[in-house]
Parts: C-alpha cells; structure tokens; sequence
C-alpha cells in the first residue's frame, strides 16, 4: 500500500462546476499538508497548504483535512478551463521530505 | 523574490557526454532539493541539502552528483547516463524543517532531459 493515495483521474467536468479531489494516507506521523497544480511540461506550483484538521479557503479554492479519518480534499469553485492541471497532493511528517500522491489529472470543459 | 530559476529549460545528452543542470533561488530558503518527474508521475525526490550539506540521498545512482555551492545554487551534475534517466528535473527550495514550521517547498520550471 503507497503511503499517499490519489485517484489518477482524469477527472471531467464543465465550466463553472465544482472539482472536488481528495487523498487518503496511512502514516499517522503526516502532520502538514499541501496541494500543487501542475500544468503540462511545467514544475509544480503550490496552491494551498494547511498544517491542522479543519478547512482553510483561498479565493476559489477550500483545503480540508481531516486527520481523524486520514483524508485531505481540495474544493475548486467555479471552475475554468484555465484549471485544467494536474493536481497533486504533498504530505509531510516533520522533516524534510514530502510525500506525494500519484496526481489528479483535471479537465474543465468551456 | 519568490521564484526558483533553473537553467537550462532542455538539454539533450548523449551517454558518454557530461553536463550540468543549475538552480537558483532568492528567497533565503536553506533547505534545497532535487526530484526526477516521469511523465504522467509524481516527483520522486532525489537529494536534500540543509544548511548547504546533504542531508538526504534516496540511493541515487552514482552517474548523478548533487553540489551546494552557496545557500542559493543547487547544481547536478551528470555523467554517463542512461537513456531510462530521460525526464523532467526539478528544483525545489524551502525553509528547513524545524519545529511547526511548515517549511513549503517551491518548484522551479523544471530541466527537460534527453539521454540519446
């Protein structure tokens, strides 16, 4: 079992709907978490990180953890073709070294 | 400043040739790392440096070597590689881990490489 799973995707909507995308991980000691979009034969950008349970918003986009059931989602609201991407999810313990997940691939239709 | 730089955007290499990927950054971070990207993967970490010194080696193979000249340069180095080591080669920096600190990692572009 990888340490941090993500549904590959893709993941099709049409404009204006909501993306919701989730990840589950096993290790208890995961303590801060992270959401980069990649857009093609790009590096990763990071849009939204949060280090306790609960939701955390940044315009369009809503981060939430729930660390009791090991489960991170990302809401994006509105959504334009313009967030069509990779998104990845990006957990970490207390060092340095991230874990990721395999990456959702996203396609928001006009 | 909140960007990472790398140089250069592609390189082309044959298996016997040496070559030189660079990154830089201007944020003050201290922590600086390397990741191979396949396509349609996650990044898979290759290196740390902390405070200019390696702190994480994930068993890479040796034709890769890692040099932190100063807290804002990361170099890999390159020799004798395979045509399976063709992908994307990100940078990243971040503040080291320490305490509650989140410590987020910044990507640069990325090194598009080919191996012939």
């Amino acid at each position: 079992q990888k340490e941090v799973e993500q549904d590959p995707g893709p993941l099709s909507v049409p404009e204006g709907a909501i993306v919701s995308l989730n990840c589950t991980y096993s290790n208890s000691a995961f303590q801060y978490f992270m959401w980069y979009r990649q857009y093609s034969r790009k590096g990763p950008e990071l849009l939204m990180y949060t280090y306790s349970s609960g939701n955390k918003e940044d315009g369009r986009f809503t981060a939430q953890v729930d660390k009791s059931s090991k489960y991170i989602s990302l809401f994006i609201r509105d959504s334009q073709p313009s967030d069509s991407a990779t998104y990845l999810c990006a957990i970490k313990a207390a060092g340095n070294k991230l874990t990721f997940g395999g990456g959702t691939r996203v396609l928001v239709k006009p | 400043d909140t960007e990472v730089t790398q140089t250069p955007k592609h390189l082309v290499m044959g298996m016997t040739n040496k070559k030189s990927l660079k990154c830089e950054q201007h944020m003050g971070h201290r922590a600086m790392y390397w990741y191979k990207q396949k396509a349609k993967k996650p990044p898979e970490l290759m290196f740390v440096y902390s405070y200019e010194k390696l702190s994480i080696n994930e068993s890479v193979p040796s034709r890769f070597s890692p040099e932190c000249p100063n807290s804002s340069l990361l170099n890999l180095h390159l020799h004798a590689l395979q045509p399976e080591d063709s992908a994307l080669y990100l940078c990243a920096s971040s503040q080291p881990a320490g305490g509650t600190r989140m410590n987020e990692q910044f990507f640069g572009p990325g090194t598009r490489l080919t191996v012939l």
